[in-house]
């Protein structure tokens, strides 16, 4: 079946811009999740949903960054005033239900690049 | 908070060769342990997990060990193939909905 899209798979921006990148989980996922991934790095946790509503969003680094989940499935991360040290990879990921002990299941990402 | 760790960045076996990889946790109230594997260009791929009421289990040519007592799991991959070759996470994480913490991953290279 189908996995977790991301959309677009790289975007390229100017400092100062603004950004969405969007996530589309499994069918029938309820929890999803937001990373980021620099290079040489593992992924660090951003956010995670339940539903609509944001179950954790301890991981933003500030308040640029934001996301969204208005109808429980498809997500979108925003991040405003981009800076260069946003450029990374944007994973997204989707469990069945909440909850650590489920397993996420990853997409294959959104590669930002701040210039 | 909990921080993971691997105790190698790279690793080079002989294809055929058993792989081992390992990694260290520091909470002790982690309870739940999965390995990623991540190849270019690509997300994390599931490979297995394991609860903390398990010290071993085992999927298609891979077992994974958890040592509670030293905070220590590793992932055995038996007769590595060429397309073994990727970067390997663990990530541990407690219940009550906690994130899943990731380690900086093992570059695993399979020399033909």
């Amino acid at each position: 079946g189908a996995g977790v899209s991301q959309t677009p798979s790289n975007k390229v921006t100017e400092k100062g811009k603004y950004v969405e990148l969007r996530c589309d989980p499994i069918s029938g996922h309820t929890a999803l999740y937001w990373y980021r991934q620099s290079l040489g790095q593992g992924p660090e946790f951003l956010i995670y949903f339940q539903g609509t509503g944001a179950a954790d969003d301890s991981g933003l680094p500030n308040d640029r960054f934001f996301a969204v989940r208005p109808e429980g499935s498809v997500s979108t991360l925003k991040i405003q005033r981009t800076e260069r040290g946003d450029s990374a990879v944007y994973l997204c990921a989707s469990s069945l239900v909440q909850g650590a002990l489920e397993t996420q299941y990853f997409g294959p990402g959104t590669r930002l690049l701040v210039l | 908070g909990e921080s993971v760790g691997l105790h190698l960045p790279t690793l080079s076996v002989q294809e055929g060769d058993n792989s081992i990889i390992n990694c260290a946790y520091s909470n002790s109230a982690s309870d739940y342990f999965i390995w990623y594997k991540q190849e270019s260009g690509k997300g994390p791929q599931f490979i297995i997990d394991i609860r903390s009421n398990m010290d071993k289990r085992q999927g298609q040519r891979v077992t994974v060990l958890l040592n509670k007592t030293v905070k220590h799991l590793s992932l055995q991959i038996a007769a590595t193939q060429p397309g073994d070759s990727a970067v390997y996470f663990c990530a541990a994480a407690s219940s009550g909905n906690t994130p899943l913490v990731f380690g900086k991953g093992t570059r695993l290279s399979v020399i033909a």
